[in-house]
């Protein structure tokens, strides 16, 4: 099945700081989402973006299918940005997330 | 318009017990999806079910596990005799359409003992 790698493993930023997450996928997609898990455990849906790019306030998502990635832009982060962000292909494939601490 | 609801949201559970845990979809949806995420770890695929039919079960562990999504009534994942290995978090989803951004439930915690 196809393979979905996350870089990296584990981030931690001061607050206002900018981060990029990368999502690495082995084989041609239609779909890939980014979701954040909060630290209660929620799960959140951010972008659908199988191609091109999506902004949503401080956040915005690019994914390149022709080259198998897609990266997650975090903009002036905050401690409410803290959890882990995961990045999900069809047929519901995860990778093991990029853990994020942001600290005050 | 209501999100993805699950319920109970905690279950403990004795081994060799049976857990049922239950899922109504968004409305309009209808495309459920199950997942279980053990402790500290990310989210494995377990079925993908759609109104009365199992489209893909290839995560389900081949015994003491089903699920199903009737015609009417919420998806049910049903473990049957849990050992303490089924203790996780099992959250459900849906979608519109099969390919398309899935929303999901708060999760059904549960516990093992």
């Amino acid at each position: 099945g196809i393979q979905v790698e996350q870089s990296p493993p584990d981030l931690i930023l001061q607050e206002g700081a900018n981060s990029t997450l990368r999502c690495n996928f082995s084989d041609s997609v239609n779909n890939l989402q980014w979701f954040h898990q909060n630290p209660w455990g929620q799960l959140i849906n951010l972008f659908y973006i199988p191609s091109g790019t999506k902004q949503n306030g401080r956040l915005s998502a690019t994914t390149v299918a022709t080259e198998r990635y897609s990266l997650l832009y975090i903009s002036s982060s905050q401690t409410t940005d803290s959890g882990v962000y995961f990045c999900a292909v069809f047929k519901s494939t995860f990778g093991d997330g990029t853990t994020l601490t942001v600290k005050p | 318009n209501a999100g993805v609801m699950q319920n109970p949201r905690h279950l403990v559970r004795r081994r060799g017990q049976e857990a049922r845990l239950r899922c109504s979809p968004m409305k309009g949806h209808s495309h459920v999806y199950w997942y279980r995420q053990l402790p500290e770890e990310g989210l494995k695929f377990m079925v993908y079910l759609q109104k009365e039919n199992i489209i893909d079960e290839s995560g389900m562990p081949k015994e003491r596990f089903s699920a199903e999504f009737p015609k009417e009534g919420p998806s049910i994942l049903r473990i049957q005799q849990v050992v303490r290995g089924d203790s996780a978090a099992y959250f459900c989803a849906s979608s519109q359409l099969p390919e398309e951004t899935q929303y999901f439930g708060p999760g059904t915690r549960l516990l093992v003992l």
